[in-house]
């Protein structure tokens, strides 16, 4: 299977200021078809997951564009501009480019 | 309005059986992939099983041989049958179409 690593697995932030996560496979997620398959999703407490971000860059409808996606290969970032309280949660990184899909471990994020 | 809500959790002894279903409304279940992803109590995410469009159907190496994906066209329903169960299967089951789109979530708890 591949390992997906995310870091860090916890993350404190001032309100307004970035945050990152960084996501690492162990194998290139680069498909047979050029694509590449890593998914980012968020789950507020209590809530199910929601996705954010799809195909490395892709952002979904509705979410605010200070979240964003990047990276090639084995090594991908999301980033979140200027952290709001909303923003609290815990976030995923899923590859589905081999099977089976697998999950990092998660990073929680809160408010110093 | 798209939705999913999930149903068919509940307590159930070691090596029992249960069904899970995932009732649809506002899309067609067999025009999208539709997923199945747990998540233990206080735990990460883990990928279940999945069913394309065109029918086929992947399961996470925890589960092949004693889950069962399908859906019902005919009620727009999405099902996991599920075998066998073992305590380390104690989650709540998500199900989700395309990762986009999430239920709320049914707890299944495997325990004597």
């Amino acid at each position: 299977d591949v390992v997906v690593t995310q870091s860090p697995l916890s993350l404190s932030v001032t309100l307004g200021q970035p945050a990152s996560i960084s996501c690492r496979s162990g194998q290139s997620l680069v498909s047979s078809t050029g694509d590449t398959y890593l998914t980012w999703l968020q789950q507020r407490p209590g809530q199910s997951p929601r996705r954010l971000i799809y195909k490395v860059s892709n952002r979904d409808s509705g979410v605010p564009d200070r979240f964003s996606g990047s990276g090639s290969d084995t090594d991908f970032t999301l980033r979140i501009s200027r952290v709001e309280a909303e923003d609290v949660g815990v976030y995923y990184c899923i590859q589905q480019t081999h099977w089976p899909w697998t999950f990092g471990q998660g990073t929680r994020v809160d408010i110093k | 309005e798209v939705r999913l809500v999930e149903s068919g959790g509940g307590l159930i002894q070691p090596g029992g059986s249960l069904r899970l279903s995932c009732a649809a409304s506002g899309f067609a279940v067999s025009s999208h992939y539709m997923s199945w992803v747990r998540q233990s109590p206080g735990k990460g995410l883990e990928w279940v099983s999945v069913v394309f469009d065109g029918g086929s159907r992947f399961y996470a190496d925890s589960v092949k041989g004693r889950f069962i994906i399908s859906r019902d066209s005919s009620k727009n329903t999405l099902h996991l049958q599920m075998d066998s169960l073992r305590p380390e299967d104690t989650a709540v089951y998500y199900c989700s179409r395309d990762l986009w789109l999430w239920g709320q979530g049914t707890l299944v708890t495997v325990s004597s």
